[in-house]
């Protein structure tokens, strides 16, 4: 079946501009995780979703930073006023409820901020 | 003290040869442990899991030693094809998930 997908695969902005990132979880997954990763080092968790349930948001780094989940399937990741700190791929995983540490992987979105 | 911590590497050996990655953890809550590979600009994909009794599959063997707060990831016989960053993850049982940093793996002809 169909993994998890995103996009855009490539995103240049400006400093300053808002970008939005989206991800489409495998179905069926009520879990969705969103990390990012900067050049050369691990995994930083940003936000968790399950269900309806309210999200895990203590990983966003500031309030520039938000995410929603429409509908329990489809996120969306948003950064207000680019920065160039902000440079990094952005990738979203997804689980089964009661099998959250098996997390599938999205291809990530590379932001760049110049 | 970061949570999860992994020797970044790189691990340079020849095909054939035994490597071994060591991982530690600062929360002694931490209850569930897994290992993923991610391979140069690919997504990280799950490889095994590590629990109290440890865990092996093929060539690949996953223990965790609790007393003194660390998980490894040996690798017998390595191909050409287990090149790869191993990326350590630990959970403390609620959602939040810790990688490491990763260990960069290049295995030679």
């Amino acid at each position: 079946g169909a993994g998890v997908s995103q996009s855009p695969s490539n995103k240049v902005t400006e400093k300053g501009k808002d970008v939005e990132l989206r991800c489409d979880p495998i179905s069926g997954h009520t879990a969705l995780y969103w990390y990012r990763q900067s050049l050369g080092q691990g995994l930083e968790f940003l936000i968790y979703f399950q269900g309806n349930s309210a999200p895990d948001k203590s990983g966003l780094p500031s309030d520039r930073f938000s995410a929603e989940r429409t509908g329990g399937s489809v996120s969306t990741l948003t950064i207000q006023r680019t920065q160039q700190e902000d440079s990094a791929v952005y990738l979203c995983a997804s689980s089964l409820f009661d099998r959250v540490y098996e997390q599938y992987f999205g291809p990530g979105t590379r932001l760049t901020v110049t | 003290r970061k949570e999860v911590e992994q020797d970044p590497g790189p691990f340079n050996v020849p095909e054939g040869a035994t490597v071994a990655f060591n991982c530690t953890y600062s929360n002694s809550a931490s209850q569930s442990f897994f290992w993923y590979r991610q391979d140069c600009r690919k997504e990280p994909k799950l490889l095994m899991s590590v629990y109290s009794s440890g865990n092996e599959d093929g060539r690949f063997t996953a223990q965790l030693n609790r007393a003194s707060q660390y998980i490894s990831l040996l690798i017998r016989d390595s191909k050409l094809s287990d090149s790869a960053t191993y990326l350590c993850v630990g959970h403390t049982g609620g959602f939040k998930t810790i990688f490491g940093a990763g260990t960069r793996l290049f295995v030679k002809a």
